[in-house]
Formats: structure tokens, sequence, C-alpha cells
């Protein structure tokens, strides 16, 4: 049973570029969410989506978009990347509507120049 | 605005001895969650304490749940090198979604 994946693993961008980060749920689970984990802290919530709907959002900009497809698989899209934008982006899903223990994927290193 | 708090920030220990990491949380949570991640890793699931006077155990870590005094702690006993590593306590914001949000973390390094 594969876990959580997300693609790609490494991206290196420059400022003010697009990104589109991927991300497939664990077999059974419907529901995911998207963190940003600057280093040296801990992640911080972007938003979540459940049945193809933004659900709740964090303290992110407008710049930080998202999608998810009738198959539960997600995407995160930031426009006019910035310096600060430089984390590891981690995906996590969870079953039956996000009220259960949320598994991580291997998340992405985004690197803005 | 709910607020984890995690102590302490860095800990350093021998082989064979024991602590605690403390996770303070502000307001009223369903749940908490404890993740390992190992540097340049994803977070790995170890608990999830859902009432108060929860404990859970696996090998050489404790976790605990405290939702009156809004303190969880884990407890490492007898600690071994494997388990360097940063710890997150997260919690759950309660309503519809389980948005989580992490403490600042503990990074762990035991010593041979």
């Amino acid at each position: 049973d594969a876990g959580v994946t997300q693609s790609p693993t490494h991206l290196i961008k420059t400022r003010g570029q697009q990104v589109t980060l991927r991300c497939s749920p664990k077999s059974g689970h419907d529901t995911v969410s998207w963190y940003q984990q600057a280093l040296g802290q801990g992640p911080q919530f972007i938003f979540q989506y459940y049945e193809e709907e933004e659900r709740q959002r964090g303290n992110f900009p407008d710049r930080f978009s998202g999608h998810q497809f009738p198959n539960y698989s997600s995407e995160l899209n930031v426009n006019a990347l910035l310096l600060g934008d430089s984390a590891l982006y981690l995906c996590a899903s969870s079953p039956s509507g996000g009220r259960y223990t949320q598994y991580f994927g291997p998340g992405t290193r985004l690197t803005v120049l | 605005e709910l607020k984890v708090e995690q102590n302490p920030l860095f800990l350093s220990m021998q082989e064979g001895k024991n602590y605690t990491i403390y996770c303070n949380y502000s307001t009223t949570s369903d749940r908490l969650y404890w993740y390992r991640q190992d540097p340049g890793k994803s977070l790995e699931s170890l608990f999830v304490l859902l009432s108060n006077g929860a404990v859970k155990q696996e090998g050489r870590l404790m976790a605990s749940l405290d939702t009156k005094a809004r303190l969880s702690t884990l407890h490492i006993t007898a600690a071994v090198h494997d388990l360097s590593a940063t710890y997150f306590c997260a919690v759950d914001s309660r309503g519809a979604t389980n948005k989580l949000i992490f403490g600042t973390g503990t990074l762990l390094a035991v010593q041979p």
C-alpha cells in the first residue's frame, strides 16, 4: 500500500516565478492538507481540501492556491515567488473528511533564488 | 488563537539516560499528536492522544496527556542513538477539520 507521494522532490525557482507541487494521498484517504515548513521551524498549515473544495485556510496570502481532483490527488500552486517561500512543502492525507491522524508525504524542497 | 509551545528546544543526552519533552497548548483541543522528523525527511506519526489521562507507549517512548493542564509529555527511557531526531507535538484546532498547530520542535541528540 503506497503512502502519501509528492512530486517533485526538489525544485529551484527564481523570484517572481510560479510553481506547482503535486500530492497523491494514501489509498483510502479523501482529505489532503498542505503545510509549509521553513528551516528550523514546525510545519505551518496552508489549507485543506475535501470533496474538491478548500475547506479551511491558514494565514497565507492568495498567492498560495490549490486544487483537489476527483481521484483525491491535489496540487499546490504558488505565484509570484518570494525568497521567503523557500521551504519544505508537506502534503498530508487523512480519511473520512479529515478527523483522523494525518499521514505526511516526503515533501517537496522548494528553493527560491 | 491556539498556540503550542515545546521545551526544551534542544536536548543533548547520553545513551541510557531518561528525559522528558514538554508540550503546552493554549486552548482546549480534542486531540494531540506526536511526530518524529529525521533530518531532511518527512514527519512520522508516533502517537495520537484523545482524552484526558491518555497514555501511550511504543518502545522507549511514552506519551501522556493532561487536558486540564493543557500539557502533554513525551518521556524517553534509556535513550539510544537511534532516537536522535526532532520531535514535534501538534494540536488539533477543533472544528470541522483537523488543522494541526505544531510546536516549535525539540531537537534530540543522543550521544554515545
